[in-house]
């Protein structure tokens, strides 16, 4: 597609429930990020991929927190469980190879109630 | 770990001015340095990027930015900002021993006064 996408654009859900959130990167790039991003701060690494493979998932703030990218395309960070604290916008980016940029998504903003 | 430090919070100019934002980052090898801006309910979009060579680079909208080495920085100036350049403003990096991570810094809140 023309950028990295990302859905929903708006997530509302209650405390505990499960949340997928999804990302589609711009086609062909090999490297796909995940960050959170509270207001008023930076965005907080998460995760990233290349291709298929999860390459460092140290950023996850606890085991309620995965993602993965089955056919180094299209990736889904999962939320187990959610919590008020949960609550924030998450955006992917995706690269195309090492020393390239980053293009980032919209973002999806989740809110747990 | 490579870490990135804005140490401006919030900048508030009138239109006209010259702005600089400062970026410190903590990693002595090779590096990969970004300026992104984020405008108010839009998503993150590159101003201009350093890998390597004349460590002056120019970007869109009349911003540049430079890599001094031996300060591991990468100041973000521009002569003269408009009222339209208020938004928020990312430095990030990637490092040799960090494969492909990506890091940001904590942003830079730029107000533009008309």
């Amino acid at each position: 597609g023309a950028g990295v996408s990302q859905s929903p654009r708006y997530k509302v859900t209650k405390r505990g429930q499960d949340v997928a959130l999804r990302c589609d990167p711009i086609s062909g790039h090999v490297s796909l990020y995940w960050y959170r991003q509270a207001l008023g701060q930076g965005p907080e690494f998460l995760t990233y991929f290349n291709y298929e493979a999860q390459q460092d998932k140290s950023g996850l703030p606890n085991d309620r927190f995965s993602a993965e990218r089955p056919e180094g395309s299209i990736s889904t960070l999962t939320i187990q469980r959610t919590e008020q604290r949960d609550s924030a916008m998450y955006r992917c980016a995706s690269r195309p190879r090492k020393n390239t940029e980053a293009f980032f998504g919209q973002g999806t903003r989740l809110t747990v109630v | 770990a490579q870490s990135v430090s804005q140490h401006n919070h919030h900048v508030i100019l009138s239109e006209a001015a010259s702005l600089e934002l400062g970026c410190n980052y903590s990693y002595g090898g090779t590096v990969n340095l970004f300026w992104y801006v984020q405008y108010p309910g839009q998503h993150l979009q590159l101003l201009l990027k350093y890998f390597s060579g004349d460590p002056l680079v120019k970007g869109i909208k009349g911003f540049e930015a430079e890599f001094i080495k031996s300060k591991f920085s990468f100041n973000l100036r521009k002569p003269s900002v408009q009222w339209s350049d208020t938004a928020e403003y990312f430095c990030a990096v990637t490092t040799a021993n960090a494969g492909n991570m990506l890091t940001f810094g904590g942003g830079t809140r730029l107000m533009v006064k008309p």
